[in-house]
């Protein structure tokens, strides 16, 4: 079943313009992690964040974690035509560690 | 960072055929690997947890004798879609862990199925 469900569902922005996408989920996890999804390709790992993180940074990436409105968003700052994408949000939960995925947030960088 | 390959990364077949996708970690060893589903604009359905040396483990709804899975190593595990028909067409993707318990997975690039 999904667990994680991003919004928007689609984002266009300009080149240099910030970029946030926000996941909701049902039930406590364990880990929150992005990822990002090329066209036709496979899935690159951009960022895990454990239940008891409340933001993490990576480069120009910074994800937040809110677990008492079970949320999560991520932010990309100045943003590039490259950053063009679909970007998953994953949770997993109890013991099983493999994660669920949600739909995704297709995002368009116009240069 | 660990690489894991798929191949081929797309086949076309005819209908009823049978298709065999291979995954391969390539620079570690993978003592688990899953196999997802990825419908367009869709997100990653699991089909099938993949563990070496035992049988893998099929999610609800995937039907185990339509999609066979073997994981004889540590660093190899195939998907067969068998009698394949055209709404098996998708893009299937595996990824793989260090270890069951590990919460990194890492992805391989997907294999783009067409059935005619």
């Amino acid at each position: 079943s999904q667990q994680g469900e991003e919004d928007p569902q689609a984002l266009s922005i300009q080149e240099g313009e910030n970029a946030t996408m926000n996941c909701s989920y049902k039930t406590s996890i364990n880990n929150l992690q992005w990822y990002r999804q090329n066209s036709g390709r496979g899935l690159v790992h951009l960022i895990l964040i454990r239940s008891n993180e409340r933001e993490k940074h990576s480069g120009r990436l910074r994800v937040t974690l809110d677990t008492s409105k079970k949320s999560s968003s991520l932010l990309i700052t100045a943003s590039r035509a490259a950053d063009t994408a679909s970007y998953f949000c994953a949770t997993d939960e109890g013991g099983s560690y493999i994660p669920t995925f949600g739909r995704g947030t297709s995002l368009i960088v116009h240069p | 960072g660990a690489v894991v390959s798929q191949h081929p990364s797309w086949v076309i077949c005819k209908s009823g055929t049978s298709v065999k996708i291979e995954c391969r970690s390539l620079d570690f060893q993978a003592t688990t690997m899953f196999w997802y589903r990825q419908f367009p604009k869709q997100s990653l359905m699991l089909m099938a947890t993949s563990n070496e040396g035992s049988k893998a483990t099929y999610e609800q709804g995937v039907e185990k004798d339509k999609f066979l899975i073997n994981h004889a190593s540590l660093t190899l595990s195939t998907l067969t879609v068998t009698s394949a028909h055209p709404e098996d067409s998708s893009f299937y993707i595996c990824s793989a862990k260090l270890t069951a318990g590990a919460v990194t997975q890492y992805f391989g690039p997907g294999t783009r199925l067409l059935v005619l």
